[in-house]
């Protein structure tokens, strides 16, 4: 499976931006997935890239470098109730997601 | 509305016990995955399952066991061979018919609410 890297924590003020990296290894990668998770919940699927680029879904936007094995979250104009732990998460071959450990974010005032 | 249900929300295991864990979805969905994850980790699979009547190990498979004799149902079994069972259990099904299409690989993931499991 892919061996997924990202961040454990991250600090951030409310109303700013912040930008969530996760590399990857670039072998037998198809794409690359976001999720959110907040604390006891299930995650919940925020993104999904296949090629190089930036998507963007209002306040949330993710970008993917296939070459560099790279992809970050960007979370804009930030919100306390953003505080919550982010999960990538790569699909190679078959039907399987492998998942990075997962960014902890924290919203202050 | 359609989702994936897990039950129960808490299980409590006494040593030696096997529990059965539920997962039900209505989504139609072909394929079904069990995660585990502990405390400040990542989501580890356990089993997977991407049609009726078959499914695979995932990486962290010894001590627990599957079925899928439905489509909408994958209980998960956590054996007493399982000795460190007390985690938060999660259970996710995937669309795309694989016998229609193959696998739509931007289908992402949908996931119960979860059951945590701990040992008495």
């Amino acid at each position: 499976g892919q061996n997924i890297d990202q961040p454990t924590e991250m600090t951030a003020t409310e109303g700013a931006i912040v930008q969530i990296n996760c590399t990857y290894q670039t072998s037998g990668f198809n794409g690359l997935f976001w999720y959110q998770q907040h604390a006891g919940e299930a995650p919940t699927f925020l993104s999904y890239n296949v090629l190089d680029g930036l998507e963007e879904k209002g306040r949330f936007s993710s970008f993917l470098s296939r070459s560099k094995g790279y992809s970050y979250l960007l979370l804009k104009e930030l919100q306390m109730k953003d505080s919550a732990s982010y999960l990538c998460a790569g699909t190679g071959g078959g039907n399987k997601l492998t998942f990075g450990t997962g960014t902890q974010l924290k919203v202050e005032l | 509305d359609g989702g994936i249900t897990q039950s129960p929300k808490y299980l409590f295991r006494k040593e030696g016990q096997n529990v059965t864990l539920s997962c039900e979805q209505n989504l139609n969905h072909d394929a079904m995955y069990w995660y585990r994850q502990d405390p400040g980790q990542g989501l580890r699979l356990i089993y997977y399952s991407q049609i009726v009547n078959d499914f695979q190990k995932g990486d962290i498979a010894e001590g627990y066991s599957v079925s899928r004799e439905k489509k909408e149902s994958f209980p998960l079994t956590v054996t007493s061979a399982q000795k460190n069972p007390t985690a938060f259990y999660l259970c996710a099904s995937r669309g795309a018919g694989f016998r229609d299409r193959g696998w739509n690989a931007n289908q992402p993931q949908h996931f119960g609410d979860g059951t945590r499991l701990s040992i008495l």
